[in-house]
């Protein structure tokens, strides 16, 4: 199974706001709501920040949203602050009863 | 709350077996969700390694498949992972995770295992 496809990195300045992709297939991505997205600060464990596409667990800041479209994906950041920077991850249920997750996405706040 | 800690060997030769162990506190393996392994190289992205339901059935990743074992010891509500034949490209920071679903809500902190003769 391939990996999804995320830019390699994303960078905006404080207020702004950043959308970042991850394209997968209609096996993955398109075919399932089961897409998730993980914030991971150097040397620390990944945190859960969206899943099932669009939806914010418990404590996780209204400024992040998620969404898809087709077999895309997007995490929107908005209102930009200096402790988002960090990498950023989906993944996703595949058609194969598997996951999988995207390259990696570096958020620089500029 | 749920709190997950990994323990492994830190450092291996190339064609050994890793063995690795997900400690489980504040929640029942036995209960319900599944139970991930996700490891990371350094510099690089995330990947799901396997996982196991709390009735004990396994998932693998195809890549992995031949080289892996996953399994519930939920007497000491712990779950474990093994990798044969590891090589450099098995370096990595391993974690184990509990997903209710399609989405991992806890993680372990990790253990970083390197591969090197």
């Amino acid at each position: 199974q391939s990996a999804l496809t995320q830019p390699a990195s994303v960078s905006g300045s404080p207020g702004q706001s950043i959308t970042i992709s991850c394209t997968g297939t209609s096996s993955d991505v398109g075919g399932y709501i089961y897409v998730s997205w993980y914030q991971q600060h150097p040397g620390k464990a990944p945190k859960l920040i969206i899943f099932d596409v669009n939806n914010r667990p418990s404590g996780v800041s209204d400024r992040f949203s998620g969404s898809k479209s087709g077999n895309t994906a997007s995490l929107t950041i908005s209102g930009l602050q200096a402790e988002d920077e960090a990498d950023y991850h989906c993944s996703s249920y595949t058609s194969s009863d598997t996951y999988v997750f995207g390259t990696g996405t570096k958020v620089t706040v500029l | 709350q749920v709190q997950l800690r990994e323990s492994g060997p830190g450092l291996m030769k190339p064609s050994e077996t890793l063995s690795l162990t997900c400690a489980v506190s504040g929640y029942s393996i036995s209960s319900a969700y599944f139970w991930d392994w996700v490891r990371q190289p350094p510099g690089k992205g995330l990947e799901w390694i396997a996982s196991i339901s709390h009735g004990g059935t396994p998932y693998f990743n195809p890549s992995l498949k031949s080289r892996v074992t996953i399994s519930l010891d939920t007497s000491s509500n712990h779950f474990s992972l093994k990798l044969t034949s590891v090589t450099a490209a098995d370096t990595a920071v391993y974690y184990c995770a509990r997903r209710p679903l399609g989405y991992r809500d806890s993680w372990g902190q990790g253990t970083l295992v390197t591969v090197s003769s």
